[in-house]
């Protein structure tokens, strides 16, 4: 099947600062990407979708300037947090579908903020 | 909307004895379901997708879910349970009746222990 790589598996950070989560598709063109937070025990919870070539469509409640999601390529996504705060912590995931929308997901980044 | 429900927040099943893994969903127009798997610390796997087709689907590690329309079920099956088969089960349901990529809706998961 497809693969999707994340970048960091794990970052340490301290509070204030920003940190970058890179999603490629490694061996498939993804015109969408999605983007999951996911909490201690808790499902996935989709923050936003992330579109190639245009702006990315946040889910309700989702800080558009807190998670800066840029697009950049048909094989490349990137989530920044910004700002980070202890509260940001979780383990995020990225996803890419196929035709039949079947999800590819990436293998996930915990971010621990200080 | 589309939604998807595990009333099960975990399940425990003796090793060797057959598992299931109840999944619920709700839609407006015809399901593509689908079945993941999570290990500690790990992203999502992929199990098993029903798009069409035999009611009956077969996925990867032994596992098997049946699409019951009439009861609105995907629940997942295996004969024999393995101890390394211990890990968050998620199911999750894509609505086909509008045309895109539509967001997958994910159940809260099911915590499956088995027991050696």
């Amino acid at each position: 099947g497809a693969v999707v790589s994340q970048h960091p598996s794990r970052v340490i950070c301290k509070s204030g600062t920003s940190v970058k989560i890179e999603c490629r598709s490694l061996d498939f063109q993804a015109t969408t990407m999605f983007w999951y937070r996911q909490f201690p025990k808790k499902s996935l919870m989709l923050m936003a979708t992330s579109n190639e070539g245009s702006k990315a469509t946040y889910e309700q409640g989702v800080e558009k300037d807190k998670f800066l999601i840029n697009h950049a390529s048909l094989t490349l996504s990137t989530l920044t947090v910004t700002s980070a705060h202890p509260e940001d912590s979780s383990f995020y995931i990225c996803s890419a579908p196929d035709s039949y929308n079947e999800q590819f997901f990436g293998p996930g980044t915990r971010l621990t903020v200080l | 909307a589309q939604s998807v429900a595990q009333p099960e927040d975990q399940v425990k099943v003796a090793e060797g004895n057959p598992l299931t893994v109840k999944c619920t969903y709700s839609v407006s127009g015809n399901p593509y379901l689908f079945w993941y798997v999570q290990y500690p610390n790990r992203g999502l796997q992929f199990l098993l997708k029903y798009i069409t087709g035999d009611n009956l689907v077969k996925g990867s590690y032994g596992f098997e879910a049946e699409f019951n329309k009439s009861q609105t079920s995907f629940h997942l099956k295996k004969p024999s349970a393995l101890v390394s088969d211990s890990a968050l089960y998620f199911c999750a349901v894509r609505d086909t009746q509008s045309g895109g990529y539509q967001k997958v809706t994910f159940g809260i998961g099911t915590k499956l222990q088995v027991i050696p």
